[in-house]
């Protein structure tokens, strides 16, 4: 069974860079097919998709946060992690790790509980 | 970039009640469409995919349609279960993004 957990500071202070770590377990990040993605809701809102990374280190950014972001992948220790740059009081969300399946349609099939992070001074 | 919306932005209705939902694209995806179930503090779980064929698991009172522009999520007979926020999610961008659709929030009458 695989399993995402997304690990980093609950608060970010404005003007800082916010930054989390997803870390796999019960699956290879190495392994094709997925995009490993990151997205985010903001309370009491719908889902903004952030951006996710493929295996190999190739990346593709929602064009409305690209200039902010930064995703990588450590397949050592079967993580990826998020950047996000610059950070006002409307980047405070929920942020998640997922899981894309290519192969089945673009499946996001596996999720992280999300973590909350605050942005405030 | 695709623009998804989605209508309406919440309904309520009573059990047994059949719900309809609809999602519109701001240009054609084919059927590059699927639909997922959002429970309080808990992650989506897809119910549709392909615009219209149901997730394995997932009951078949739940049915999508739909090509191009305008899709449709359909529960034929509400159950207490369903009470949730259900979003679109495109994937037709190229390169290959995503645009999840606002929500949809049913509630209870």
């Amino acid at each position: 069974q695989v399993q995402l957990q997304e690990s980093g500071p609950g608060l970010v202070k404005p003007s800082q860079t916010l930054s989390l770590t997803c870390t796999v377990s019960g699956g290879s990040i190495s392994s094709g097919g997925y995009y490993w993605s990151w997205i985010r809701q903001h309370p009491g809102k719908g889902l903004e998709w952030i951006g996710y990374i493929y295996y190999s280190g190739s990346t593709y950014y929602n064009p409305s946060l690209k200039s902010r972001v930064t995703i990588s992948v450590d397949t050592s220790k079967n993580q990826f992690s998020l950047k996000l740059s610059s950070v006002t009081a409307a980047d405070t969300a929920v942020y998640y790790c997922a899981r894309v399946d290519i192969l089945t349609g673009y499946y996001w099939d596996y999720w992280g509980q999300g973590t909350l992070v605050t942005v405030s001074s | 970039d695709i623009q998804m919306t989605q209508s309406p932005s919440s309904l309520s209705a009573s059990v047994g009640d059949r719900v309809t939902i609809t999602c519109r694209a701001s240009q054609g995806i084919r059927n590059d469409l699927g639909w997922y179930q959002q429970k309080p503090g808990k992650a989506p779980k897809r119910l549709i995919y392909a615009a219209s064929s149901l997730q394995s698991g997932v009951p078949s009172r739940f049915s999508g349609s739909g090509s191009g522009t305008e899709f449709t999520l359909t529960i034929s007979s509400l159950q207490p279960e369903d009470f949730a926020t259900y979003y679109c999610l495109q994937h037709n961008s190229y390169p290959r993004g995503f645009t999840f659709g606002p929500g949809t929030k049913v509630d209870i009458k």
